[in-house]
């Protein structure tokens, strides 16, 4: 099983600042990486897919890197709709998710 | 666009068998895509349970593996997951979700329902 770790667990981020997440897979998943949105009460919403390509609507603040087993998602001005819970996800065999990144007001 | 919907009963007893149906609307069911059940215990993250084809090959989460059925019926556009001998464990929010691929082949999961919320109690 391919294990993911996110880091940090929560981030503190004031409105306008930029916010960056970071995600390790424990083997190589190439760029087969995907970042999750997760607000309270809510289904997760797709944000990145392949590491660094944006979903449909989504916005041009979010950006992800990486390939290989070190990944980041880097939102670059927060506004008051990003505060909420990151997770990423990697498909090889089957389908694993990190553990979150919860992105709290500071 | 494709929605799902995830359907069935909240409350389930210790040892019993959780039954949830997810109704795909929009779109068929028999595309070129993959359908995944994912689970969300209270405070925690997400755990993937297993995915199916229209064709009812399916993949399961080698932890759940021995305790999941994911099945398909196409007449009705929907596909069905059951969790045998349940514990209070797998009480969680289950949501049923579309696999899809990239042109590159970078899987993802780009439609979720919901999500429907199963409590396991006697």
């Amino acid at each position: 099983e391919i294990v993911m770790t996110q880091s940090p667990a929560t981030l503190s981020v004031s409105p306008g600042e930029r916010a960056t997440l970071s995600c390790r897979a424990s083997q190589s998943v190439s760029s087969n990486l995907a970042w999750y949105q997760q607000k309270p009460g809510q289904a997760p919403r797709l944000l990145i897919y392949g590491a660094s390509t944006r979903a449909t609507g989504i916005p041009a603040r979010f950006s992800g890197s990486g390939s290989g087993t070190e990944f980041t998602l880097t939102i670059s001005s927060l506004q008051s709709e990003d505060f909420a819970v990151y997770y990423c996800q990697q498909y090889n065999n089957w389908w694993t998710f990190g553990q979150g990144t919860k992105v709290e007001i500071k | 666009q494709v929605q799902l919907q995830e359907s069935g009963p909240g409350l389930v007893k210790p040892s019993g068998t959780l039954s949830l149906t997810c109704a795909v609307s929009g779109g068929s069911i028999s595309s070129s895509n993959w359908w995944s059940w994912i689970r969300q215990p209270p405070g925690k993250g997400l755990e993937w349970i297993g995915e199916i084809y229209h064709s009812g090959s399916t993949n399961y989460n080698p932890s759940l593996k021995s305790r999941v059925t994911i099945s398909v019926d196409k007449s009705k556009n929907q596909f069905s997951l059951k969790l045998s001998s349940v514990t209070a464990a797998d009480t969680a929010v289950y949501y049923c979700a579309r696999n899809s691929a990239g042109p590159d082949y970078y899987y993802y999961m780009d439609v979720w329902g919901k999500g429907t919320t199963v409590t396991v109690s006697s």
